[in-house]
């Protein structure tokens, strides 16, 4: 069975400062990945996927995330954090079987002014 | 409607009493997921509708919990002799696309069982 796991619980980081967040899955092909973002008592916003093709994907807000198929990693980026990219961002795999999605546990970004 | 339609947006049940939870997707969008989130976690799948019909409910955790979709649009999922360990944020999900790539989730209903 497929399996994510995102290794940083929290992060801290300044605003201005660039950020990575951490995503690794374990899946034997290559899945779809994407990346959600949730803000306290709000729903998940999806900020990016992939599902083949460029590495590097861009989405919403300034964010991009690169698939290393070597690594099994699908690491999420932003050059300049702003304050209002405080939440809580989950990492996805969607092996295409059914159409659900495997959640990692999520990694909680603080920032500070 | 513009979005994903969840209610209520909070829930407080005693231990052992009946809820439905309504989820109202987005018009048209055939597909419909629910997933469960607990405290600290990430969603957890829980049921697939394509349509009238569930297609994958493998998540459900026991025979407690059903969900329907008679009309294939609004969904209701129902969990029976609710349990302290039910209380969790239960989020639906709609796409039009039938692969589910990349679905819209609503804001959830807040379950607690006391």
């Amino acid at each position: 069975a497929q399996s994510v796991t995102q290794p940083d619980i929290h992060i801290t980081v300044s605003e201005g400062a660039s950020l990575e967040l951490r995503c690794n899955y374990s899946y034997g092909a290559t899945p779809y990945l994407f990346w959600y973002v949730q803000s306290p008592g709000q729903g998940l916003q999806l900020l990016l996927k992939y599902f083949s093709g460029d590495t590097l994907v861009q989405g919403i807000k300034g964010f991009e995330a690169e698939f290393k198929r070597s690594q099994s990693s699908f690491n999420l980026r932003k050059p300049s954090v702003h304050w209002s990219d405080a939440a809580e961002y989950f990492c996805a795999v969607d092996t295409g079987t059914a159409s659900k999605l495997t959640f990692g546990t999520g990694t909680r970004l603080q920032v500070t002014l | 409607g513009a979005g994903v339609s969840q209610t209520p947006s909070n829930k407080v049940t005693e231990k052992g009493k009946y809820v439905e939870l309504r989820c109202d997707p987005i018009s048209g969008h055939t597909a419909l997921y629910w997933y469960r989130q607990s405290l600290g976690q990430g969603p957890e799948f829980l049921i697939y509708f394509q349509g009238t019909g569930a297609a994958d409910d493998s998540g459900l955790p026991n025979d407690r919990f059903f969900a329907v979709r008679p009309e294939g649009s609004v969904s209701t999922l129902k969990i029976q002799r609710t349990e302290r360990g039910d209380s969790a944020v239960y989020l639906c999900a709609s796409s039009s696309d039938p692969g589910g790539r990349g679905y819209t989730f609503g804001s959830g209903t807040r379950l607690t069982v006391v």
